[in-house]
């Protein structure tokens, strides 16, 4: 069984750029979550999506949006990147909702 | 609205000596409570959950926590700690599953010395 996958490992952006980042969930699971994670910080809750629709965010601008497939793996996709954006981002997936969460290694984004 | 407190950032132990890592939470209706470990490089993988079952947990690597409501207290410990337990770890509350918004703590240094 594959578990959560990400991709890429690492990415170098500048202020003002745009990011896509990717996550394949574990096979048959269909909910993934999102989560940044500054240095030195816990991950902080970006967003969820179950079958395709956006269920629940947390405290992050609308520049930070998400898309889920139809096969249940996902994009966070951030515009207009600031310095702040800079962390290692996270994606979790879950059988279901309410349903114990496997995280992936995380992507490291730079943002210069 | 639920938050944790991890009351140390860091905590240093010599092998083969007990571990405890402290953690308060805050939550308005009754939580699930997680401990997950991060090594460097590496993703979260989750040592033991709670979710309404039994108050004392038992989880991977000899790891346990238990869950005092009187309290509002999830504290995670170990008998004997091993070098390989060096890491990072998060208390995380959640309504109950899991399987929603995952509020963590900001995290616990564990450094295990010779």
């Amino acid at each position: 069984e594959t578990g959560v996958t990400q991709s890429p490992t690492h990415l170098i952006k500048t202020r003002g750029q745009q990011v896509t980042l990717r996550c394949s969930s574990q096979s048959g699971h269909n909910t993934v979550s999102w989560y940044q994670q500054a240095l030195g910080q816990g991950p902080q809750f970006i967003f969820q999506y179950y079958r395709e629709e956006e269920n629940g965010r947390g405290n992050f601008p609308p520049r930070f949006s998400g898309l889920q497939f139809p096969n249940y793996s996902s994009e966070l996709n951030v515009n207009a990147l600031e310095l702040d954006d800079s962390a290692l981002y996270l994606c979790a997936s879950s059988l279901a909702q309410g349903r114990e969460q496997f995280f992936g290694p995380g992507t490291r984004l730079t943002v210069l | 609205a639920q938050s944790v407190t991890q009351l140390d950032s860091h905590v240093s132990v010599s092998e083969g000596t007990p571990v405890l890592l402290r953690c308060n939470y805050s939550s308005s209706y009754s939580p699930s409570l997680f401990w997950y470990v991060q090594h460097p490089n590496k993703g979260l993988q989750l040592l033991l959950k709670y979710t309404s079952a039994a108050t004392l947990v038992k989880g991977i690597n000899g790891f346990e926590a238990e869950f005092k409501k009187s309290e509002t207290s999830f504290h995670l410990t170990k008998p004997s700690a091993h070098m390989s337990d060096a890491a990072e770890y998060f208390c995380v509350v959640s309504a109950a599953g899991g399987g929603n918004k995952l509020t963590f703590g900001t995290g616990t240094q564990l450094k295990v010395e010779l």
